[in-house]
């Protein structure tokens, strides 16, 4: 079946720039989370959706970045006035709410 | 931070076990421990996770100690396919909860 997508693949763009990266996930599943990976580094946890509970942002590095998660599906990460450091990979998952976590193919995001 | 630690990195000749060990020495009595891989450009895959019992599956069976400190990730005829970062995550009992990732163990598998 299919499995959790993310677009666009890749994003480059110009430093100051707005951009938007936007998750599928799997249907059904009612937990969502946002993790980044930076060049040669682990996985950083940025933010969780568990159905129409407030949202975990613990894991956000500053104001400049949001997600939202419409009708419990689709979510969208926003990263305001883009940094050299935001560049990255944004890796976005999904869980049925028995632990594991459905991963989608990641972002890759170059901040000019 | 991560409550596990890992080597960093390890070889193992394809067509053998691959043993991979990590130590979870705080664990609490309700944490689970659970792996992932991240094969080279891809998003993270989950394998297997458990409680305290020995569990298998069709990719790789996980031995926790008795005294749930340390665990390893057996990979028993290892290809290589599975050259790739495996993460060991202990996690809390409401297991959907964020992952907090550590560094990993590099896998090389050698032809």
């Amino acid at each position: 079946g299919a499995g959790v997508s993310q677009s666009p693949s890749n994003k480059v763009t110009e430093k100051g720039k707005d951009v938007e990266l936007r998750c599928d996930p799997i249907s059904g599943h009612t937990a969502l989370y946002w993790y980044r990976q930076s060049l040669g580094q682990g996985l950083e946890f940025l933010i969780y959706f568990q159905g129409n509970s407030a949202p975990d942002k613990s894991g956000l590095p500053s104001d400049r970045f949001s997600a939202e998660r419409t009708g419990g599906s689709v979510s969208t990460l926003t990263i305001q006035r883009t940094q050299q450091e935001d560049s990255a990979v944004y890796l976005c998952a999904s869980s049925p709410n028995r632990g594991d976590q459905y991963f989608g193919p990641g972002t890759r995001l170059l901040v000019l | 931070d991560a409550k596990t630690t890992q080597p960093p990195s390890m070889d193992c000749a394809e067509g053998r076990a691959a043993n991979l060990p990590c130590n979870h020495s705080t664990i609490s009595g309700n944490e689970y421990v659970y792996w992932y891989r991240q094969i080279h450009s891809q998003g993270p895959q989950y394998i297997i996770h458990g409680l305290k019992n020995n569990e298998t599956n069709e990719m790789a069976s996980l031995i926790i100690t008795e005294d749930r400190k340390s665990s390893t990730l057996i990979l028993p005829h290892a290809t290589l396919r599975d050259t790739a970062v495996y993460y060991c995550i202990v996690r809390p009992p409401n297991r959907d909860d964020k992952i907090i990732f550590g560094k990993g163990t590099r896998l090389h598998i050698l032809p």
